[in-house]
């Protein structure tokens, strides 16, 4: 069936660093792929997605694209804050194979530190 | 105005007894789901409702029944609640791509 593979946390970062968080996909048909946030205490907030290959996913700084050739939509981020301590979530949606069901990721964990 | 609002935010219970957790979504969206986040933040799908359709019922225990009275509500009961039922339950709704979540219930069982 379909899944979703992320790099395990927690990551923990200075403020200023890059950040790269990598997420590979296995899908029958052609997914969507996004990236959902979550701040403690809260529920999950879509980050950014993207919905065939070679697009570019992008909000608040935060970058991601589909790559069908390597299955992954790694998250990037040029610079982080302190405001992005959060749990991030990659997932895919299969609509060929499950009716609107998000499959997601593991969830990565990121800390930055000031 | 929250968009998708679920109550109650905690619920510390008993095992053994019967609870119920409600979800109300003002987007106008087709679609409900439940979802459970574990301790370790893994999220699975437990349920999918569709205009008051049930769409996917996963691999969840009979004591956990779904109710939609209409498209603006999904509720979850739980039966006879154990221990591993501890966990955060999320309600969300979609209606093309990309869900909106509810921030989530908190349940405990003692």
């Amino acid at each position: 069936g379909d899944s979703v593979t992320q790099m395990e946390g927690p990551v923990t970062l200075s403020e200023e660093a890059f950040l790269t968080i990598n997420c590979t996909y296995t899908a029958t048909g052609y997914p969507s792929l996004f990236w959902y946030v979550q701040y403690p205490g809260e529920g999950l907030q879509l980050l950014l997605k993207a919905t065939k290959a070679d697009d570019k996913g992008s909000n608040k700084g935060f970058e991601a694209t589909y790559r069908k050739e390597t299955t992954s939509f790694h998250l990037e981020k040029g610079s982080v804050q302190v405001s992005d301590s959060a749990v991030y979530f990659c997932a895919l949606s299969d609509l060929e194979t499950s009716y609107d069901k998000v499959i997601f990721g593991p969830g990565t964990s990121l800390s930055v530190i000031p | 105005d929250t968009a998708v609002s679920q109550t109650p935010k905690y619920l510390v219970t008993q095992m053994g007894n019967d609870k119920s957790i409600k979800c109300e979504q003002n987007l106008g969206h087709d679609t409900m789901y439940w979802y459970k986040q574990d301790s370790k933040k893994f999220l699975k799908i437990m349920f999918s409702y569709n205009n008051k359709e049930l769409i996917i019922n996963e691999t969840v225990p009979n004591r956990f029944s779904p109710k939609s009275p209409d498209k603006a509500h999904l509720n979850l009961h739980i039966n006879s609640l154990e221990l591993g039922d501890s966990a955060v339950y999320f309600c969300a709704s979609s209606q093309i791509y990309g869900y909106t979540f509810g921030s989530g219930t908190r349940l405990t069982v003692v």
